[in-house]
C-alpha cells in the first residue's frame, strides 16, 4: 500500500511568520510531487509541483524535496490570514500501468491575525 | 485555457434512489480524468480513472459507476445510492505526460438521506 502521510494538525502560525507543511511518502519509485490548497467547502487547487531534489520558488512559496528520505515539505513565507486552508500533499505513483495521485489526509493550517 | 464543469453543485437524495453526476473539460484534448469523493473530514479517495473513451478503470469496489461516452466527458452514476454514498465529488483532469498533474473541478456536495 502505497502511502503519504502528513500531520493532521491543526497548526496555528502567527501572521507574518513562516509556516512549514511536512510530508513523508512510502514509493521510491515515485517522480513528482504537488500541493494543494482547499478552503473549506471548497476544491482542491494546485499550488505547487516539484520534481527534482532541492528547492522550488514561487513567490512566498517554496517546496522542498528530498527523495533520499522521502520526504516533501511546503514553506510559506510572510504568513497571510488568506493562507488559512488544508493543504494536501499528493505524491504521483505507478500502479498497475497507470499512474496516480496519491493524498495525504491534509494538514489544516491556521494563520492568526 | 483549460476549464473543468461539475454540475450539480449541490444534491440532496434520498437512499435508494439514483444518481448521475457530470464532469466535463474544455480546452485540452485526449485527456486523464478522475473522479475522486472526500468524506467529511476525511482524504480524497480515488473511485474511477479514464485514459479514453469508454476505458474506465475501478479503484474501490463500490455501488458506483462511470462511463466515458465522449473525450471530454465524464458521468459518475448509481443505480441506488446508501447513506454512505455522501460526500464531496470531485472530477479532475490532467495531460496525458508522465507528471500527472491533476487539476480538479468546484466539486459537487452529496447527501444522501
Amino acid at each position: 500500500q502505497k502511502e503519504v502521510e502528513q500531520n493532521s494538525g491543526p497548526l496555528s502560525v502567527p501572521e507574518g511568520a513562516i509556516a512549514s507543511l511536512n510530508c513523508t511518502y512510502s514509493d521510491r519509485g515515485s517522480q513528482s510531487f504537488f500541493w494543494y490548497r482547499q478552503y473549506s467547502g471548497k476544491s482542491p487547487e494546485l499550488i505547487m509541483s516539484i520534481y527534482s531534489n532541492g528547492d522550488k520558488e514561487d513567490g512566498r512559496f517554496t517546496a522542498q524535496l528530498n527523495k533520499a528520505s522521502q520526504y516533501v515539505s511546503l514553506l510559506i513565507r510572510d504568513s497571510q490570514p488568506s493562507d488559512s486552508a488544508t493543504y494536501l500533499c499528493a505524491v504521483n505513483s505507478r500502479s498497475q500501468g497507470a499512474q496516480k495521485l496519491v493524498f495525504g489526509q491534509g494538514t489544516r493550517l491556521t494563520i492568526n491575525p | 485555457s483549460q476549464t473543468i464543469h461539475q454540475w450539480p453543485a449541490t444534491l440532496v437524495q434520498p437512499v435508494g434512489s439514483p444518481l448521475s453526476l457530470e464532469c466535463t473539460v474544455e480546452g485540452t484534448s485526449n485527456p486523464n480524468l478522475y473522479w475522486y469523493r472526500q468524506a467529511a473530514g476525511r482524504g480524497l479517495q480515488l473511485l474511477f480513472y479514464s485514459v479514453g473513451i469508454g476505458q474506465i478503470s475501478s479503484e474501490v469496489p463500490q455501488n458506483l459507476s462511470a462511463s466515458r461516452p465522449q473525450d471530454r466527458q465524464f458521468i459518475l452514476s448509481s443505480k441506488k445510492l446508501l447513506l454512505s454514498d455522501s460526500g464531496f465529488y470531485l472530477c479532475a483532469w490532467s495531460t496525458q505526460v508522465r507528471y500527472n498533474e491533476q487539476f480538479f473541478g468546484p466539486g459537487t456536495r452529496l447527501t444522501v438521506l
